[in-house]
């Protein structure tokens, strides 16, 4: 069955560093997005994806993050000055053009801590 | 803005008890419902999903169902599991737009043996 996956596992930075976390959606999918939990909390969304270009994207989605679809596979969040409460668990998310509105595919998400 | 409320945990049950979450919806338009389920130290997992009003998910002796009159999606099992702890997020998708998928607060379950 095809599956979202998400690289690395866990990522540790140095606060103020830069971080790309990636993922590799499933291959006929057409949106992409990101989210992110902070330990104990709830999944917010952070940004959604489509045809090259942002579609929607939240508050918490401010200048210091990018997204990117470098080729034809990958999809990454980049931060570009990491933040103590950056620290959560990064989710990639994709779907289908028929699946619009259905679901969305999670992949195991990538826990990133900031010291 | 759409947003998704559940009853807040934890919830204790004894194994082979009845579990109910309550989640309702606020939502322009006609959202997409889903249940997520997160095991400890894992990624999120769809448990199930409705479509529109009165469609009833089912997995796993999980079920919900889409009431568009109430603006309900309630999680039910008959018989729980100790493998049934986890915990558990109600969510919406929107319909437009980005389609993001708009998560409750997550309520977590302990099944005692």
């Amino acid at each position: 069955e095809p599956e979202v996956t998400q690289t690395p596992s866990h990522q540790v930075t140095q606060m103020g560093q830069e971080v790309i976390l990636r993922c590799v959606p499933i291959s006929n999918h057409l949106y992409f997005y990101w989210y992110r939990q902070i330990l104990g909390q709830k999944v917010e969304f952070l940004v959604s994806f489509y045809n090259n270009e942002i579609s929607e994207k939240s508050e918490i989605f401010d200048d210091q993050f990018s997204v990117e679809r470098p080729d034809g596979s990958n999809f990454t969040l980049k931060i570009r000055s990491t933040k103590l409460e950056d620290s959560a668990m990064y989710f990639c998310a994709s779907s289908d053009r028929t699946s619009g509105v259905g679901e969305q595919f999670f992949g195991p998400g990538t826990r990133l801590t900031v010291l | 803005g759409d947003s998704v409320t559940q009853m807040e945990g934890p919830v204790t049950l004894s194994e082979e008890a009845f579990l109910t979450i309550n989640c309702t919806y606020t939502a322009t338009g006609y959202p997409s419902l889903f249940w997520y389920v997160q095991y400890p130290g894992e990624g999120l997992q769809l448990l199930l999903k409705a479509t529109k009003a009165d469609d009833k998910g089912s997995n796993k002796g999980f079920e919900a169902t889409y009431r568009k009159e109430t603006t309900s999606f309630h999680l039910e099992k008959g018989s729980v599991q100790v493998s049934d702890s986890a915990v558990y997020f109600c969510a919406l998708r929107t319909n437009t737009g980005g389609f993001k998928t708009i998560f409750g607060a997550g309520t977590r379950l302990f099944v005692k043996a």
